[in-house]
């Protein structure tokens, strides 16, 4: 089985432009979720999309936005990029997103933000 | 509001070691937990996780982790360090009754194995 697929892998861009990252998820899972990587912050909880409905949203501003298409796949977008959007951007899909489910991760989408 | 605690952002250790990392977690209602490792320019992978069965959780690689409720405490052990352990170890929460799917994080402790 494939695994958690993201697109790009690295991306360059400069401030005010806007970006959509991908991922695709494991075939047969559900649930997708983003979280955003830094070296200052950490791991943070982005949104979780389920059946094509987000069902949770972390504490990110209205610039950050996500779907899930019926195939499951998954976009994020990141409207008026700042210079504190550069990050790693990870994926993750699971079967049904309960708690006690494992999460697969992708590789990640490095964003670099001149 | 649930959270994790890591102590210690670098920890390094002979090959051959004892690998003891440290995590707390806060959660008002049962947790589980999880440990992920990330090897440089990777995502995350699942070590093992602890859903309210056993305490003494077994994961990939030889590590384990045991569940202390008391001291609410999930710390990451590996009886002998290998090289290859050299990475960087996540400590995350989640709750039991979830309506979604959301990790809540630690830090991260970067483990270094000397040789």
């Amino acid at each position: 089985k494939a695994g958690v697929t993201q697109t790009p892998r690295y991306l360059i861009k400069t401030r005010g432009q806007q970006v959509t990252l991908s991922c695709s998820p494991i075939s047969g899972h559900r649930s997708v979720s983003w979280y955003q990587q830094t070296p200052g912050q950490g791991l943070q909880f982005l949104f979780e999309y389920f059946s094509e409905t987000q069902r949770n949203k972390g504490n990110f501003p209205g610039r950050f936005s996500g779907r899930q298409f019926s195939n499951s796949r998954s976009e994020m977008n990141v409207s008026t990029l700042e210079l504190g959007d550069s990050a790693l951007y990870l994926c993750a899909s699971s079967l049904e997103g309960q708690g006690n489910e494992k999460l697969f991760f992708g590789s990640g989408t490095q964003l670099s933000v001149l | 509001a649930q959270s994790v605690t890591q102590l210690g952002s670098h920890v390094s250790v002979s090959e051959g070691a004892l690998v003891l990392l440290r995590c707390n977690y806060s959660s008002s209602v049962p947790p589980y937990l999880f440990w992920y490792v990330q090897y440089p320019n990777q995502g995350l992978q699942l070590l093992l996780k602890y859903t309210s069965a056993a305490t003494l959780v077994k994961g990939i690689n030889g590590f384990e982790a045991e569940f202390k409720k008391s001291e609410t405490s999930f710390h990451l052990t590996k009886p002998s360090a290998h090289m290859s352990d050299a990475a960087e170890y996540f400590c995350a929460v989640t709750y039991t009754g979830a309506g979604s799917y959301q990790l809540t994080f630690g830090k991260g402790t970067k483990l270094s194995v000397i040789p």
